[in-house]
């Protein structure tokens, strides 16, 4: 299995639905994280969660709704969302500690549409 | 705040071709760098990092030395294929900061022509 595994990897959604995008990792790691990637901007950090508590959220709009119920998987949940949504989301985890760099790895991404 | 800045692309070469893809950032203290790569369709992936000044970081004949001096990280290649086709991110940790608040530089799109 891959490191870090993103389900599903297509979503289209309309603006009233409710949908989630899943991640697990395989590595051990300590800490997830989910990022934006939009075109023509740098990757934005949405939300991080270290050993399943939430540790930082950076303003990041309430239709997005995050969910760590163990160190391994990593939810986001979608509800009302506008097509200005529309992006690849990015799952990444990583071992943080005094002798790790923290480098992250990354799933391969959830391609969302938003009509 | 800390910054990243990448060349702009994208940056088109002939297979062969020499590669440079520059890259500077601001930062408090002393950050990690690191190169990422992302091919179509896929997540983004570590290409090499760098630790501490002067370090030299080496991957699939990538390389990239930490300049403090000029604050500088800069990707070569010194003969590119066409599999090396993808975007290019430059990223910083700065030092002491807090879990996965890596600073990603634009990303530089790099093509490469057989």
């Amino acid at each position: 299995e891959t490191g870090v595994t993103q389900t599903p990897r297509h979503l289209v959604m309309g603006m009233t639905n409710k949908k989630s995008l899943k991640c697990e990792q395989h590595l051990g790691h300590n800490a997830m994280y989910w990022y934006k990637q939009s075109a023509k901007k740098p990757l934005e950090l949405m939300f991080v969660y270290n050993f399943k508590e939430q540790t930082e959220n950076n303003s990041v709009p309430s239709r997005f709704s995050p969910e760590c119920p163990n160190s391994s998987h990593l939810f986001l949940h979608l509800h009302t969302l506008q097509p200005e949504d529309s992006a690849l989301y990015l799952c990444a985890s990583s071992q943080e500690g005094s002798l790790n760099t923290g480098e992250l790895f990354f799933g391969e991404g959830s391609r969302l549409t938003v009509l | 705040g800390d910054s990243v800045t990448q060349m702009e692309g994208p940056v088109t070469l002939s297979e062969e071709a020499f590669l440079t893809i520059n890259c500077t950032y601001t930062a408090t203290g002393y950050p990690s760098l690191f190169w990422y790569v992302q091919y179509p369709g896929e997540g983004l992936q570590l290409l090499l990092k760098a630790t501490k000044a002067d370090d030299k970081g080496s991957n699939k004949g990538f390389e990239a030395t930490y300049r403090k001096e000029t604050t500088s990280f800069h990707l070569e290649k010194g003969s590119v294929q066409v599999s090396d086709s993808a975007v290019y991110f430059c990223a910083l940790k700065a030092g002491g900061t807090s879990y996965g608040k890596l600073t990603f530089g634009q990303g530089t799109i790099l093509t490469v022509h057989p």
